[in-house]
């Protein structure tokens, strides 16, 4: 079955510090990816997505993911965490047969201490 | 930029009424989409529809049904809210297959309490 894996449920990292947030799949071919950040009480707000291409995908606030076919992840980075950015993040897969099923994972929730 | 609304940000029912959610988007999208978000388990999809009056259902259907009248409009119904509802719901849409991108954008969400 398709399935997304979102392994660490809570992260805390220091204002400055960089950061990463893991995320598998486990699709027959490669799908669609995106990450999602959702602020507390908000809607999701699409940060970034890999369709094919660079494996390097850059998106908004400073956040990049990099799509790595080997290791079937597509890994959220941010070189410099600010407390704004304290929400929970989401990576979520879409099979690019036609099928407009998103898949989440269950979400990494982050804080910033200061 | 697309815009996905919902009509109620809060909302308060009690056990066996009946529920209406109802999502609005402004972008003329083909697809949308009914999720629901409860702690631990992450998104997990109600319905969706493809097209006026088509409906599919996704992951978690029972319990629920929908409407999509038109185009832009896709509700949500609870024909006897229970307690186990109680959650956050979340309205998506996207633009449609053979498109191009398939990106869903969503809605605020509504936070639904069954008493």
């Amino acid at each position: 079955a398709q399935s997304v894996t979102q392994p660490d449920i809570h992260i805390t990292v220091s204002e400055g510090a960089s950061l990463e947030l893991r995320c598998n799949y486990s699709y027959g071919a490669t799908p669609y990816l995106f990450w999602y950040v959702q602020s507390p009480g908000q809607g999701l707000q699409l940060l970034l997505k890999y369709f094919s291409g660079d494996t390097l995908v850059q998106g908004i606030k400073g956040f990049e993911a990099e799509f790595k076919r080997s290791q079937s992840s597509f890994n959220l980075r941010k070189p410099s965490v600010h407390w704004s950015d304290a929400a929970e993040y989401f990576c979520a897969a879409l099979s690019n047969f036609g099928n407009e099923k998103l898949t989440f994972g269950t979400g990494t929730r982050l804080t910033i201490i200061p | 930029d697309v815009k996905v609304t919902q009509s109620s940000r809060y909302l308060v029912k009690r056990t066996g009424e009946k529920v209406f959610l109802e999502c609005v988007q402004d972008m003329d999208h083909e697809n949308m989409f009914w999720y629901r978000q409860d702690p631990g388990l992450g998104l997990r999809l109600i319905y969706f529809s493809y097209d006026v009056k088509m409906k599919e259902k996704g992951d978690i259907p029972e319990g629920y049904s929908v409407s999509r009248e038109k185009k832009e409009r896709f509700s949500l119904i609870l024909e006897s809210a229970s307690t186990n509802q109680t959650s956050m719901y979340l309205c998506a849409s996207s633009i449609g297959t053979g498109h191009g991108e398939e990106t869903q954008y969503f809605g605020p969400g509504t936070r639904l309490l069954v008493l």
